[in-house]
C-alpha cells in the first residue's frame, strides 16, 4: 500500500524559513517523480514543485522560484521542500504527491497524495 | 502564466449526467498535456480521478470518464450518485510545470 506521511509544518513568522518531509512507502520511490501541492485555507489546489525520480531535474512555480527548494534522498525514501524567506500567503496544507509514470524525468500526472502539514505564516 | 479554467460550480440531479471542462489560456487542450482530474471532498486530501485525458486509476469508479472536448479536458460523471458531490479539480502539464484550474464545485440536488 503506497502511503506518503507529511511532517515539519508549524507557525512560523515571515521571513522565516522551514523544512518540511514526506516519508515515502510502499513503492520504488527512486523509480517516480514527486511533487508538492499546496492549498490555502478555503482555497483551490495549488501545484508547487516537482523533482525527477533521480532528483536531477527540479521544477518550481513561479509563486516560490527562488524561494523554496525541493530536493529527495533516494537512500531514505524521503522527500523534502525547504522553505525560506515565507510570506503569509504560503500560508496552507502541504501535499506530497507521486507521479504516475515510472521513471519520469518530469511530472505529468498525479496518482497518490499523503494527507498532508499545515504551514501558518504569521507575526 | 498559463491559466486553466474550470466551472465554478454545477449542479447535477441524482443519476443524471454532468460533463466538467477544463480549458487552457496557452490553447487547445491536448494529449501533451497529461489532463488529469481529481477530487476532493470537505476535509479530504484530493483522489484521482483520471490522467492522460481519460485513464483511470485502480479505484475510479466506471460512472467518471475522461475525455477532450471542443478544446477542453472533460471529465464525465454519468449515474451520478449523492457522494459524487465534491470540489473536482483539473491538471495540465506544461513542459514540467503542472497548473491546476480553479476547481468546480459538483453540488448533487
Amino acid at each position: 500500500e503506497v502511503q506518503l506521511l507529511e511532517s515539519g509544518g508549524g507557525l512560523v513568522q515571515p521571513g522565516g524559513s522551514l523544512r518540511l518531509s514526506c516519508a515515502a512507502s510502499g513503492f520504488t520511490f527512486r523509480s517516480y517523480a514527486m511533487s508538492w501541492v499546496r492549498q490555502a485555507p478555503g482555497k483551490g489546489l495549488e501545484w508547487v514543485s516537482a523533482i525527477s525520480d533521480g532528483g536531477g531535474y527540479t521544477y518550481y512555480a513561479d509563486s516560490v522560484k527562488g524561494r523554496f527548494t525541493i530536493s529527495r534522498d533516494n537512500s531514505q525514501n524521503t522527500l523534502y521542500l525547504q522553505m525560506s524567506s515565507l510570506r503569509a500567503e504560503d500560508t496552507a496544507l502541504y501535499y506530497c504527491a507521486k507521479d504516475v509514470s515510472w521513471g519520469a524525468t518530469m511530472p505529468t500526472s498525479i496518482d497518490y497524495w499523503g494527507r498532508g502539514t499545515r504551514v501558518t505564516v504569521s507575526s | 502564466q498559463t491559466v486553466v479554467t474550470q466551472e465554478p460550480s454545477l449542479t447535477v440531479s441524482p443519476g443524471g449526467t454532468v460533463t466538467l471542462t477544463c480549458a487552457s489560456s496557452a490553447g487547445a487542450v491536448t494529449s501533451a498535456y497529461f489532463p488529469n482530474w481529481f477530487q476532493q471532498k470537505p476535509g479530504q486530501a484530493p483522489r484521482a480521478l483520471i490522467y492522460s485525458i481519460s485513464n483511470k486509476h485502480s479505484w475510479t469508479p466506471a460512472r467518471f470518464s475522461g475525455s477532450l472536448l471542443g478544446g477542453k479536458a472533460a471529465l464525465t460523471v454519468s449515474g451520478v450518485q449523492p457522494e459524487d458531490e465534491a470540489d473536482y479539480y483539473c491538471l495540465v502539464h506544461y513542459g514540467g510545470v503542472l497548473v491546476f484550474g480553479g476547481g468546480t464545485k459538483l453540488t448533487v440536488l
